[in-house]
């Protein structure tokens, strides 16, 4: 039972560079997401999804380009990375329908900008 | 700016002891509230919610005290113990499933 799968775990790259990090889920759900992790700043929303074709813009979009092909896989694009992207990235994916804000996350990706 | 503020950033109890996390937020349009926990390199993971209708919810050592005319609620955490010892995270829901974060409370529970 894998849940939400998130590659590469670690990655290092230089200003100016381009990345995707992958997220793919085998629970069929319908809504995904990516968050970023700083300290002292909690959980920010990048990007969502409500299902195939759909994606739409979170807190802190600017930098950062998705697309939903299929319900399984949500990849996050780094177009020209920058320091201020050093962060740890998360894919969550929940139900659409479900009330009580329960997503599920994968294990994160520690992302270094140079 | 921060819709969900958070305190406080860190704390240390006693094995046995109880720790307090509190949250408050702005928008009235926020229709849940969970807790999430994370262990270190691991995501996080739901605790325990509450709906704004409902002043308090406990689950084990685990309650939350939610205060609506405050915009108010809180954590706590009964008779810690070292394998409580995690980073803590409200929450608050927006249409949808969006998720507004606090920015998160580190919990070491000393043995």
């Amino acid at each position: 039972n894998a849940g939400v799968t998130q590659t590469p775990k670690f990655q290092v790259l230089k200003t100016g560079q381009s990345m995707t990090l992958q997220c793919a889920q085998d629970m069929n759900h319908e809504y995904m997401s990516w968050y970023r992790q700083d300290p002292g700043m909690g959980l920010r929303l990048i990007h969502y999804s409500v299902g195939a074709g759909i994606t739409d813009q979170g807190e802190v979009p600017n930098g950062y380009n998705v697309s939903r092909s299929t319900t399984e896989d949500f990849p996050l694009r780094l177009l020209s990375a920058a320091p201020s992207q050093t962060s740890v990235y998360f894919c969550a994916s929940s139900y659409s329908s479900g009330r009580t804000g329960e997503l599920f996350f994968g294990e994160g990706s520690r992302l270094t900008v140079l | 700016q921060q819709q969900v503020k958070q305190s406080p950033q860190s704390l240390i109890v006693q094995k046995g002891g109880i720790s307090i996390i509190n949250c408050a937020y702005e928008n009235t349009a926020f229709d849940y509230f969970p807790w999430y926990q994370q262990f270190p390199g691991k995501g996080p993971a739901l605790l325990i919610a509450i709906r704004p209708d409902v002043s308090e919810k406990k689950e084990g050592r685990f309650t939350i005290s939610f205060n609506k005319s405050a915009k108010q609620f809180s954590l706590h955490i009964m008779d810690s113990q070292p394998g409580d010892s995690a980073t803590y995270f409200c929450a608050a829901k927006a249409a949808g499933n969006k998720l507004t974060f606090g920015g998160g409370t580190r919990v070491l529970v000393k043995p």
